[in-house]
């Protein structure tokens, strides 16, 4: 079974610009989470989708935003980039909406902002 | 609100030795606590998890976690270490959300 597939593995962007990341969850995984790692700030909860809904948003400005399509395939949106964006951008599935349903995560997207 | 500490930033241990990673945890309610390793330019690995039952919870690569429910501790550890165990390890606990809270994480660092 494939596992979860983050793309594109590197991005460099400047700052003003805009980015999507993508994420294909492992088969029949409906539940996908978005967490920023970072040196300073450890990993921080973005968002986290279910059955193409928001569930639950972390503590993010309103410049980073997704959604998650019917196949529970799901895409990250950072506009208006800050140089404080650079980070790596994980994404993980679950199976089941369920406390004991462990994260499967993916290599993750590595952005640059310069 | 739910929340895991890992007061270690790094641990060092000699290959062959045993070793320990610390976690201590804060829930309200029955805790469901994890243990992640992430490897350098890699995602997040799930290694083993605590939801009810043994206190000592058995998971990949040999590792293990013992829970503590008075200490309010999820150590993990490791009867003897292995170079290739070098790498960067996460506590983390499910919240009231639903939503997976991490530590901040330490870095093992296993000499040969």
């Amino acid at each position: 079974k494939a596992g979860v597939t983050q793309t594109p593995r590197y991005l460099i962007k400047t700052r003003g610009q805009q980015v999507t990341l993508s994420c294909s969850p492992i088969s029949g995984h409906r539940s996908v989470s978005w967490y920023q790692q970072t040196p300073g700030q450890g990993l921080q909860f973005l968002f986290e989708y279910f059955s193409e809904t928001q569930r639950n948003k972390g503590n993010f400005p309103g410049r980073f935003s997704g959604r998650q399509f019917s196949n529970s395939r799901s895409e990250m949106n950072v506009s208006t980039l800050e140089l404080g964006d650079s980070a790596l951008y994980l994404c993980a599935s679950s199976l089941a909406d369920l406390p004991d349903s462990p994260l499967h995560f993916g290599n993750g997207t590595r952005l640059t902002v310069t | 609100a739910q929340s895991v500490a890992q007061p270690e930033d790094q641990v060092n241990v000699a290959e062959g030795n045993p070793l320990t990673v610390k976690c201590t945890y804060s829930v309200s309610g029955n805790p469901y606590l994890f243990w992640y390793v992430q490897y350098p330019n890699r995602g997040l690995q799930f290694l083993l998890k605590y939801i009810t039952g043994d206190n000592l919870v058995k998971g990949s690569y040999g590792f293990e976690a013992e829970f503590n429910k008075s200490q309010t501790s999820f150590h993990l550890k490791k009867p003897s270490a292995l170079v290739s165990d070098s790498a960067l390890y996460f506590c983390a606990v499910r919240d009231n959300n639903n939503d997976m809270r991490f530590g901040a994480g330490t870095r093992l660092t296993v000499k040969p």
